[in-house]
């Protein structure tokens, strides 16, 4: 099983809210990610997870707060957004973080921020 | 740094005919390549890599890649091309993190 899901699909949400986006795999992997997908683009890293671990974090605005409660699931909190953070936001795994590892994607969550 | 430079961002084939993605890439060291796939509103799916060994890759449905280092290339083709290929196709490097290239437009016509 090489999937990786994440919910919800869609989401709209109003500058003052609070909302959080989930992914979860179950191969086992010990890396996720999270990256952003503005239309017309390519995918942007925006934070490593290994062993649990932040170990990267691509300058990320505060208003984004990734977790990794266990090995299988991560999550990226967010608050108080801007109508330019509407993107695909896309959770990838992969077994290490050693370059050239596959990462594997889950099919999105499509954010729009009013 | 590294770097992935797609020059095309539309690409237009008939259903049956040979299919060419250009990829050039910007790394210091061996690259490890990647080319995914991307339908509408989805993720992305691997379709083939190259880390070492053969330069030339075979990948799922029917892709295959060429790496070549003295172009710095790594271009995807598929001999012939089915309806259902017609998606944004994306090559990416790691170095330290995967980088995407802007990634190509493939439309299909029959």
């Amino acid at each position: 099983d090489t999937e990786v899901t994440q919910t919800p699909k869609h989401l709209v949400m109003g500058m003052t809210n609070k909302k959080s986006l989930k992914c979860e795999q179950h191969m086992g992997h010990r890396a996720m990610y999270w990256y952003k997908q503005k239309a017309k683009k390519p995918p942007e890293l925006m934070f490593v997870y290994s062993y649990e671990k932040l170990s990267i974090n691509e300058s990320v605005p505060s208003r984004f707060s990734p977790e990794c409660p266990n090995s299988s699931l991560l999550n990226l909190h967010l608050h108080a957004l801007q109508p330019e953070d509407s993107a695909l936001y896309l959770c990838a795994s992969s077994q290490e973080t050693v370059p050239g590892e596959t990462q594997y994607f889950g099919p999105g969550t499509r954010l729009l921020v009013l | 740094a590294q770097s992935v430079t797609q020059p095309d961002i539309h690409i237009t084939v008939s259903e049956g005919a040979s299919l060419e993605l250009r990829c050039n890439y910007s790394y210091g060291a061996t690259p490890y390549l990647f080319w995914y796939v991307q339908s509408p509103g989805q993720g992305l799916q691997l379709l083939l890599k190259y880390f070492s060994g053969d330069t030339l890759v075979q990948g799922i449905k029917g892709f295959e890649a060429e790496f070549k280092r003295s172009q710095s290339s790594f271009n995807l083709r598929k001999p012939s091309v089915h309806w259902s290929d017609a998606a944004e196709y994306f090559c990416a490097v790691d170095g330290n993190k995967l980088v995407f290239g802007a990634g190509t437009i493939l439309r299909v016509k029959s």
